[in-house]
This record gives C-alpha cells, sequence and structure tokens, in this order.
C-alpha cells in the first residue's frame, strides 16, 4: 500500500473551510484515497473515498490531483464538532483490505 | 455505527491473566478487524478475519489470538496480558461495495498492570 504524508496539524476557524492535504505520490492504478477521522476517546470515523474523480458527501469533499500523486479533503464550513485526527489512508485490494493510519493531521477548530 | 459493539468497554487486568474482548455485529459482514491504538503509533492491525473460522495476522499480531465461530461475533484473546498491550483495542467491520469502506465500533480500554 501506498505511503502517505500529511502535516502534523492544522486550525481553522469555525465556519470557514477546512482544507486537509495529504500526499501520496507512489499511488498505483488500483489505489483508493480514503479519508477517516477520530474524534478524541472514539472510533475512527468513516469520511469519504475517491479513485479519481472528485466526489462529494454530506461530510465533505474529496479532491484528486488529475495525477493522483496528491488530494485534498474540504469541510466546506467547519464546526467546533470537526476537531478531530484526519487520516488520508490509500490502500488497494489487498490482505483483506487493510487500512494502514498513519500519523493523520490534528485538526483544531477554534472559535 | 454499522451496528458494532464492544465488551467490556473498560478492563483493568494484571500481568499474566487472560483476557477476552469480544466484538459484536448486527450486520451480518463478513470481514472483521481489530486493532489496538497506542499513543505515537497511530492504529496497527492486529488479526482480521473473512468469514467464520477464516482468519488472518495482521502487523502486530505476537501476544494475540482470534476467533470466529460465528458471523457476527470476533473475539479477541491474550492468553497471558502483559505491560506493552496496554492500549485502546477498536474492532471494525468492512462493507463490502464499491469502496469497502471500514466502520469502527467505540473501543475498548485495557490496562495491564
Amino acid at each position: 500500500d501506498a505511503k502517505t504524508t500529511q502535516p502534523t496539524s492544522m486550525d481553522c476557524a469555525e465556519g470557514r473551510a477546512a482544507n486537509l492535504p495529504c500526499n501520496h505520490s507512489t499511488i498505483s492504478g488500483n489505489e483508493y484515497v480514503y479519508w477517516y477521522r477520530q474524534i478524541h476517546s472514539q472510533g475512527p470515523q468513516y469520511i469519504i473515498h475517491g479513485l479519481k474523480n472528485n466526489e462529494t458527501n454530506e461530510m465533505a469533499s474529496l479532491i484528486i490531483t488529475e495525477d493522483r500523486k496528491s488530494s485534498t479533503l474540504i469541510l466546506p464550513h467547519a464546526t467546533l464538532r470537526d476537531t478531530a485526527v484526519y487520516y488520508c489512508i490509500v490502500r488497494g485490494i489487498n490482505q483483506g483490505g487493510k487500512l494502514i493510519f498513519g500519523q493523520g493531521t490534528e485538526l483544531s477548530v477554534k472559535p | 455505527d454499522a451496528g458494532i459493539t464492544q465488551s467490556p468497554r473498560h478492563k483493568v487486568t494484571e500481568t499474566g491473566t487472560p483476557v477476552t474482548l469480544r466484538c459484536h455485529q448486527t450486520e451480518n459482514h463478513r470481514y472483521m478487524y481489530w486493532y489496538r491504538q497506542d499513543p505515537g503509533h497511530g492504529l496497527r492491525l492486529i488479526h482480521y478475519s473473512y468469514g467464520v473460522k477464516d482468519t488472518d495476522k495482521g502487523e502486530v499480531s505476537d501476544g494475540y489470538s482470534v476467533s470466529r465461530s460465528k458471523t457476527e461475533d470476533f473475539l479477541l484473546t491474550l492468553e497471558s496480558a502483559t505491560s506493552s498491550q496496554t492500549s485502546v483495542y477498536f474492532c471494525a467491520i468492512k462493507v463490502v461495495a464499491e469502496g469497502n469502506e471500514q466502520f469502527f465500533g467505540p473501543g475498548t480500554r485495557l490496562t495491564v498492570l
């Protein structure tokens, strides 16, 4: 599975868009990009995933560059409850589809 | 929450004692996973299961065993707990669909004294 690189931490003002970058320059053609988040003391929560097209759901948008070497998770109107660690994961279909979690980005949404 | 529960939610035990953690799901998913989470290490896969009686090792399986005798339950056993196994343990299921996303349980906080 490809390795990902994310900033260790980011701040965002409440009500603003939070843009969380992820670098995955070694991604291969059949690997998806997944985003999860973990709010303190809770289990990780699935947010969104994509292969090569941009995706949007009720939680967030995922923008994947044309060469697929990086992506950005966008929370359009961040709230205090979005304060969490955000994990970008790249995964293919192998070994039962296990997820390899890196260190993630600690997002702090401030009033 | 994809119908996932974990029990117990908290446990304190002593070194050398056996411990079993239970993950229960209500939606008949085939794939189930056990992860542990420690400061500085993120989440690491211990074992996973791809069906009843079908299990395989993850990246940190030493000292752990698992069993899956029925679809809804995935048990994680520490045969002889050690202090290094103090951790938060998360169970997950995989929804077999286009994205194969995983959904996690609430976690079990285990302390081995």
